[in-house]
């Protein structure tokens, strides 16, 4: 228990569909972010959110949209999706003041996009 | 252009035995460098954080060396368990700019009985 939660875990969606994917850090972080993994790649950042006002938008394309409502919770709303942006999306949070800057990560949503 | 490599890819060793996971950097300016383990199907879980000033950090079966020199770091794990079989992605950290974190691509390592 890293004290981020994602759900869903597994999501399977067509490329038309509209999801959204949830993140809730319970560890008092200022800072959330949106990570995508795919096989034999780096984790590649999307979204940084940091006392809730976004600060990093990676060059991800617009059909994927982020929502931070609070400093505990972040979206990620997905919408005509590609297949290849099937992967594993991970949802981390820090304390931007920490020396260290520790992620703290959850479990993950492993998308699918038929 | 700032870089995380890591070797092996992979790796399968008995249980029981000693393995060494290696990670070389060329991030600049350094501000310090993360192991982290990641169970398949799991979130990656951060092992050690080493700084510039510290050489070698144990936590446990797991021992991170770094070398800040050569711009390189291992990680070393003593008397491996079937539980350890995991990835392990090394991660540098930049002491400036928005997007300060790099990663490697991680090492796949299989601990068979």
């Amino acid at each position: 228990e890293t004290g981020v939660t994602q759900t869903p875990r597994h999501l399977v969606m067509g490329m038309t569909n509209k999801k959204s994917l949830k993140c809730e850090q319970h560890l008092g972080h200022n800072a959330m972010y949106w990570y995508k993994q795919s096989a034999k790649k780096p984790l590649e950042l999307m979204f940084v959110y940091s006392l809730e006002e976004r600060v990093e938008n990676n060059s991800v394309p617009s059909r994927f949209s982020p929502e931070c409502p609070n400093s505990s919770h972040l979206f990620l709303h997905l919408h005509t999706l590609q297949p290849e942006d099937s992967a594993l999306y991970l949802c981390a949070s820090s304390q931007v003041t920490s020396v260290s800057g520790e992620l703290f990560f959850g479990e993950g949503s492993r998308l699918t996009v038929l | 252009k700032n870089q995380v490599e890591q070797s092996p890819q992979s790796l399968i060793i008995l249980e029981g035995k000693n393995c060494t996971l290696q990670c070389n950097y060329t991030v600049s300016p350094f501000s310090n460098l993360r192991w982290y383990k990641q169970d398949t199907g799991r979130g990656p879980v951060s092992l050690t954080i080493m700084t510039f000033s510290e050489n070698t950090k144990s936590n446990g079966r797991y021992t991170a060396t770094l070398d800040a020199d050569t711009k390189q770091s291992s990680l070393h794990i003593t008397a491996s368990q079937l539980s350890d079989s995991a990835s392990y992605i090394c991660v540098v950290s930049r002491q400036t700019g928005a997007n300060n974190l790099f990663f490697g691509t991680g090492t796949r390592l299989t601990v068979i009985p």
